[in-house]
């Protein structure tokens, strides 16, 4: 199977900030990556799919790059809604899904 | 808009079977090239892929769980079901239901496949 490693675990930040969250792929998976925004309590939303496709009715300051083996999610402007965790999930047609552990962005 | 909503009992005895619905509104289990996924989330902890069914009826399922996971769908409920057993407390968790959408066609083949809508979430607790 292909395991998902995110960094960092966890990070602090202010409003306005700009962060960066990478995501690494136990092997190769081209662009088949998807990236998710989960709130306390509530499920997972699709923020990003096929790498770097902005999922329809998601703000713009969220966005997605890499390929291969090595991807970032980038959030531009962070708004106090953003504080949430972050999964990467590897998103090819062959299963398993596998998703990274996830990575809290709090309040600085 | 599709919406998808889980139902079934919030306290499962050891050993026994957990066993939940995904009713699906504003869509069809058996069209368009979808997938249809449980996934859980144990208490504090990150997200893991149950299994799901195609819209064809076909299944796959997470190799750590297969053994103790079914899913099934009935056409005409419009709904989708998982069933475990047997259960531990370390399968308690909160249990979505989601619906995968193919992200990437190319050539007639759907290269990739991303989580597009989600139920609620239903908590499962597993104790004696």
């Amino acid at each position: 199977d292909i395991q998902m490693t995110q960094s960092p675990s966890s990070v602090s930040a202010s409003v306005g900030d700009t962060v960066t969250i990478t995501c690494r792929a136990s092997q190769g998976i081209s662009s088949w990556l998807a990236w998710y925004q989960q709130k306390p309590g509530k499920a997972p939303q699709v923020l990003i799919y096929a790498a770097s496709s902005l999922q329809s009715g998601v703000p713009s300051r969220f966005s997605g790059s890499g390929s291969g083996t090595d991807f970032t999610l980038t959030i531009s402007r962070l708004q106090p809604e953003d504080f949430a965790t972050y999964y990467c999930q590897h998103a090819s047609n062959s299963p398993p899904r596998t998703f990274g552990q996830g990575t809290k962005v709090d309040i600085k | 808009q599709l919406q998808l909503q889980e139902s079934g009992p919030g306290l499962v005895k050891p050993s026994q079977t957990l066993s939940l619905t995904c009713a699906v509104f504003g869509g069809y289990v058996r069209s368009g090239d979808y997938s249809w996924s449980w996934i859980r989330q144990a208490p504090g902890k990150g997200l893991e892929w149950i299994g799901y069914i195609y819209q064809n009826g076909s299944t796959s399922y997470n190799p750590s769980l297969k053994i103790r996971a079914t899913i099934s769908a009935d056409r005409s409920k419009n709904q989708f079901s998982l069933k475990m057993i047997p259960v531990t407390a370390a399968d308690t968790a909160v249990y979505y239901c989601a619906r995968e959408a193919c992200g990437v066609w190319s050539g007639g083949l759907c290269y990739s496949y991303y989580f597009d809508v989600w139920g609620r979430g239903t908590l499962v607790t597993v104790s004696s």
